[in-house]
């Protein structure tokens, strides 16, 4: 069964700091990936997302992140944070074609002043 | 405007009742989700459907139950079997190759 892995629970930067966080998925079967974004007692937003093609994505807010297939991984960067993103952030993947999005168990993502 | 809607958005019950939450999208999707989301947990999917009159069993299926009557509507019911009830619950539907999924704001279930 697919799965998702989140390297950290808990991730905080520093206004105007970059910031990367990890997402490793189980399987190297086609896959659409996902980034989505949850602000406290909302529903979730999509940041951006990998279908095909290019394997650098770009997403609102700033952020982009990178397919690479052959480390199973999809990180999301972004070079300078503010405080609005401070939030908890989720990876997903899809096998192609599947109706199923299968879920990482999240990073809080705390910017500081 | 397009999009889905839970509601309520704060639901309080006794222990020992039955619940049933709403979740309504004009977004002319065909697949529909319901997931469970503790602190730390991430988004643990409860049952979904890929059309009308037709759902099938999630990873946390026990103790909930679901019907999908009309294509906009897929109501999820909290029965009284599932031992902790207490959780945020949300909705989310998406065409059928789930190239995007979109999610409602959420019901936040409290159980006393």
């Amino acid at each position: 069964a697919q799965s998702v892995t989140q390297l950290d629970s808990q991730v905080p930067v520093f206004e105007e700091a970059p910031v990367e966080l990890r997402c490793n998925y189980s399987s190297s079967v086609s896959v659409y990936l996902f980034w989505y974004v949850q602000y406290p007692n909302q529903g979730l937003q999509l940041l951006l997302k990998y279908l095909s093609g290019s394997t650098l994505v770009k997403g609102i807010n700033g952020f982009e992140a990178e397919f690479n297939k052959s480390q199973t991984s999809f990180h999301l960067r972004k070079p300078s944070v503010h405080i609005s993103d401070t939030a908890e952030y989720f990876c997903a993947v899809t096998q192609g074609g599947s109706e199923k999005l299968v879920f990482g168990k999240g990073t809080k993502l705390t910017v500081n002043p | 405007d397009g999009g889905i809607t839970q509601s309520p958005k704060y639901l309080f019950r006794k222990e020992g009742q039955n619940v049933t939450l709403s979740c309504e999208q004009n977004l002319n999707h065909d697949a529909m989700y319901w997931y469970r989301q503790d602190p730390g947990q991430g988004l643990r999917l409860i049952y979904y459907s890929q059309i009308v009159n037709d759902f099938q069993k999630g990873d946390i299926a026990e103790g909930y139950s679901v019907s999908r009557e009309k294509k906009e509507s897929f109501p999820l019911t909290v029965t009284s079997a599932q031992k902790n009830p207490t959780a945020f619950y949300l909705c989310a539907s998406s065409t059928n190759r789930a190239t995007e999924a979109f999610f409602g704001q959420g019901t936040r279930l409290t159980v006393v």
